[in-house]
Parts: C-alpha cells; structure tokens; sequence
C-alpha cells in the first residue's frame, strides 16, 4: 500500500464551476477525513467518514461543498460554483479506528479559483 | 472546544543549536497527541505521537513529552540540520471530538548552515 492518495494534485478553474475531487485512503483504514489547508495555516477540518457513514461536519463546509464515501473505500469531495475564497490545499487522511490512531495524510490537491 | 496553540514562527537556528517548540492544548476529553512535520513541497508526515500523560514520543532526534498538569507537548532536538528545516505542526485527536485530528497553525524553522 502506497498511503492515502489524492487525485488531481492540482486544479485550476474558473470562479462559478464546479470541481470533483477524489482520494484513495489506506485500504484498511475505516476513517477518512477531509480538511483545508491554506497558506501559513495549519490543516482546518472540514468532514469525516466511519465507512460510509459521513459522522460530522464542520461549519466552514458550506452548502456547496459535499463530500461522499459511498462503499467506504475512495471518496469524493465537490464543491458546486467556486469562488476565490475556496483556494487551497484540500487534504485527505485515513486511520483506523483506535481510539489512539493516528492520522496519514495525502499529498493534498492545490485548488486554484480564477 | 478542542484547540491546539503553538509558537508562532519562523524559527532560525544555526546547524547544531538545539530547538524548542512549544505547543499547549485545550480539550475536553484525554486526547492523544502529535506533531506532524511538512517539508517543502510535500506532504503532512506524523513525526511522533503520545497517547498518554507522561508518555515520551521520539523520532529521528525529536522528542516530546505529554504533560497533562501543564497540557503541553513541546518539541525538543538538541541539534539540529539544515534537512530539519520544515513547518512543524502540534496536533491533538480525542473521543469528545470524534478523533478527528485537531491543529495548531504550525511553526516554520529555518536551520542555516
């Protein structure tokens, strides 16, 4: 197993579309998380999974951001109409479900909003 | 809620100087704690971690100690390299926040040679 991974590394897209992305976490790991990274920031978390089961969600995830992990395996986060406040690191980690498990984390997709 | 505070940075230390950074949490449960490093251009790595109170995490040098009368987890490595110069992030995950990982805004140290 290569570690959790993230696909695009990195996006480019004009104010108003719509952008998709995807993130494979370590294959026995049950938890998955999404947070935002922005510059001279520490990660803010956005969402978590237990299998398929979305758990919690922050408040910065606005009504046009969703995310899903519907076989608990990979996951998808879509943010609907960007604007340039949405730029930034998105970033995808996986655990296990031990009270005492740490994080892995992706290399995170760079989501540029022109 | 859960919160994580760290020293604000950067840091700029000669090669050899120790180091020192400190981090304390808030949180309402017994959290685990981490420091995470992330080195340009690549990814958040878990540097070491500590599950419980007195517990010391070490690794590649780095140490911390849990300190739970104090609710303090200070990074310590009495030499530093150049190579060490990262971002480095203190972070706690408790059953009360469901063990998602909280972090502190991370700390940038630069090591001349």
């Amino acid at each position: 197993d290569t570690g959790v991974s993230q696909d695009p590394r990195h996006k480019i897209t004009k104010r108003g579309q719509n952008v998709t992305f995807r993130c494979d976490p370590i294959s026995e790991h049950n938890r998955l998380y999404w947070y935002r990274q922005t510059l001279g920031q520490g990660p803010e978390f956005l969402t978590y999974f237990q299998n398929e089961a979305q758990l919690e969600k922050s408040r910065l995830l606005s009504d046009r951001f969703s995310a899903e992990r519907p076989k608990g395996s990979f996951s998808t986060l879509e943010i609907q109409r960007t604007e340039q406040g949405d730029s930034a690191m998105y970033l995808c980690a996986s655990s296990l479900s031990g009270e005492r498990s740490e994080a892995f984390f992706g290399q995170g997709t760079r989501l540029t909003v022109v | 809620g859960d919160s994580v505070t760290q020293m604000e940075g950067p840091v700029t230390l000669s090669e050899e100087a120790f180091l020192t950074i400190n981090c304390t949490y808030t949180a309402t449960g017994y959290p685990s704690l981490f420091w995470y490093v992330q080195y340009p251009g690549e990814g958040l790595q878990l540097l070491l971690k500590a599950t419980k109170a007195d517990d010391k995490g070490s690794n590649k040098g780095f140490e911390a100690t849990y300190r739970k009368e104090t609710t303090s987890f200070h990074l310590e490595k009495g030499s530093v390299q150049v190579s060490d110069s990262a971002v480095y992030f203190c972070a706690l995950s408790d059953r009360d926040g469901g063990f998602k990982t909280i972090f502190g805004a991370g700390t940038r140290l630069f090591v001349k040679a």
